[in-house]
């Protein structure tokens, strides 16, 4: 079993400053992805970042980054100069490494709005 | 190349009747999975199919059903419609040579009235 839990359901933050959200990932196996997914206005879920459990080095992607602590359980997203195009729900889910599985599991969701 | 389609983009239904909406993945992807978002219960899988079969299945009642055709599109039906599938249902693909990314599309918001 898996538990995605996202604790913070909205977050707020001026223009190009930075932000950070939270994200726990529970689960007895030791082989998994984690992923943070946006969902903006437009409905359409996108993929912002992904990150293995067996890898040490923390995922990057532009302005995103995270960090994953595996012994914490704790997988959070950092956007630097946020921009208004980041607004949208920020989604977390694992997906467990076993072949022929492609189940997501999603935490609730953090509703970040990017203020001009 | 082009994205996950899915179709159609809204519907709204009376209850008791069925629906069947429908999933084109990115060319080359044969696994596609389907979604379902409220905002009461948020993002639940339904099911994935690989290569026309069900290969994982989530925790929803017989009445949620799908396929997958040898194209690689699905379509997902659901019978005797209950006002609580008022949703919106999320189709995702990948290829699953390359584990840990799947694209989705924009969904199908259902109305149940």
């Amino acid at each position: 079993a898996q538990t995605v839990t996202q604790s913070q359901p909205e977050m707020s933050v001026q223009e190009a400053e930075t932000v950070t959200l939270s994200c726990t990932y529970d689960t007895s196996e030791s082989n998994y992805y984690l992923f943070w997914y946006k969902q903006p206005p437009s409905r359409q879920m996108i993929l912002v970042i992904r990150q293995e459990a067996y890898k040490q080095q923390n995922a990057t992607e532009n302005r995103f980054s995270v960090n994953f602590q595996k012994a914490a359980k704790s997988f959070s997203l950092k956007i630097s100069d946020s921009q208004l195009g980041d607004t949208a729900m920020y989604f977390c889910a694992g997906q467990i490494s076993n072949f022929g599985n492609e189940k997501l599991t999603f935490g609730t969701g953090t509703r970040l709005t990017i203020i001009p | 190349k082009a994205g996950v389609t899915q179709t159609p983009r809204y519907l709204i239904k009376t209850r008791g009747q069925q629906v069947t909406l429908s999933c084109s993945p990115i060319s080359g992807h044969r696994s596609v999975s389907w979604y379902q978002q409220t905002p009461g219960q948020g993002l639940q899988f339904l099911f994935e199919y690989f290569s026309e079969t069900q290969r994982n299945k989530g925790n929803f009642p017989g009445r949620f059903s799908g396929r997958q055709f040898s194209n690689s599109r699905s379509e997902m039906n659901v019978s005797t419609l209950e006002l609580g599938d008022s949703a919106l249902y999320l189709c995702a693909s990948s290829l699953v040579a390359d584990r840990g990314e799947a694209f989705f599309g924009q969904g199908t918001r259902l109305t149940v009235v």
